[in-house]
């Protein structure tokens, strides 16, 4: 049981270049989450996904999209990197229920020049 | 909307001393509370949770933390802290009636441990 991966775990990125992180979980969750990590601000959501093919904004979506084409995959896509989305990105996914525990991925460290 | 706060981004203790890690929200319903821990280029793990069970809450690693509905808060202790203790904690909140079932995060708390 791997419960939720995250690939690639570093990545260093050109202003103006694409990229899409992966992720993936194997607990048959329903809902899914990407959230950012920077300093002194804690964790951000960015978008979540309620089910298999569906999407919605979260806090800071600008400069992402997302797509949940299989039930345990949920893709984060740059389509062209800024040096303001220099950050960590955590995946996360969870039953949907409000006292749920919602389990983390280990991460991905972007980093855009 | 509900959202927390916690009050110190870090605290340093010596080994053995009482831990104290902050934690105040504002909701307007009944909050569900979490402590998270994340240790060095790691993801985050849960250390226990507020489901209006029972207001004091123990966890993982010794950790405990009440609910506080007079003072609005959810302080995370231990009463003697370990070098393997050192991480950063997140307080969070569970998103509801949003329907994202999503958590807002305070900002973080670092802990570090003196030997």
């Amino acid at each position: 049981n791997a419960g939720v991966t995250q690939t690639p775990k570093f990545r260093v990125l050109k202003t103006g270049q694409s990229m899409t992180l992966l992720c993936a979980q194997d607990m048959n969750h329903e809902y899914m989450y990407w959230y950012r990590q920077d300093p002194g601000m804690g964790l951000r959501l960015i978008h979540y996904s309620v089910g298999e093919g569906t999407t919605a904004k979260g806090e800071v979506p600008d400069g992402y999209n997302v797509s949940r084409l299989k039930k345990q995959n949920f893709l984060l896509g740059l389509e062209s990197a800024a040096p303001s989305q220099t950050s960590v990105y955590f995946c996360a996914s969870g039953r949907g229920v409000d006292t749920d525990t919602q389990y983390f991925g280990p991460g991905t460290r972007l980093t855009v020049l | 909307a509900q959202s927390v706060t916690q009050l110190g981004s870090h605290v340093s203790v010596s080994e053995g001393a009482l831990v104290l890690l902050r934690c105040n929200y504002s909701s307007s319903v009944p909050p569900y509370l979490f402590w998270y821990v994340q240790y060095p280029n790691q993801g985050l793990q849960l250390l226990l949770k507020y489901t209006s069970a029972a207001t004091l809450v123990k966890g993982i690693n010794g950790f405990e933390a009440e609910f506080k509905k007079s003072e609005t808060s959810f302080h995370l202790t231990k009463p003697s802290a370990h070098m393997s203790d050192a991480a950063e904690y997140f307080c969070a909140v569970s998103d509801l009636g949003t329907g994202r079932r999503a958590l807002t995060f305070g900002s973080g708390t670092r802990l570090q441990v003196q030997p």
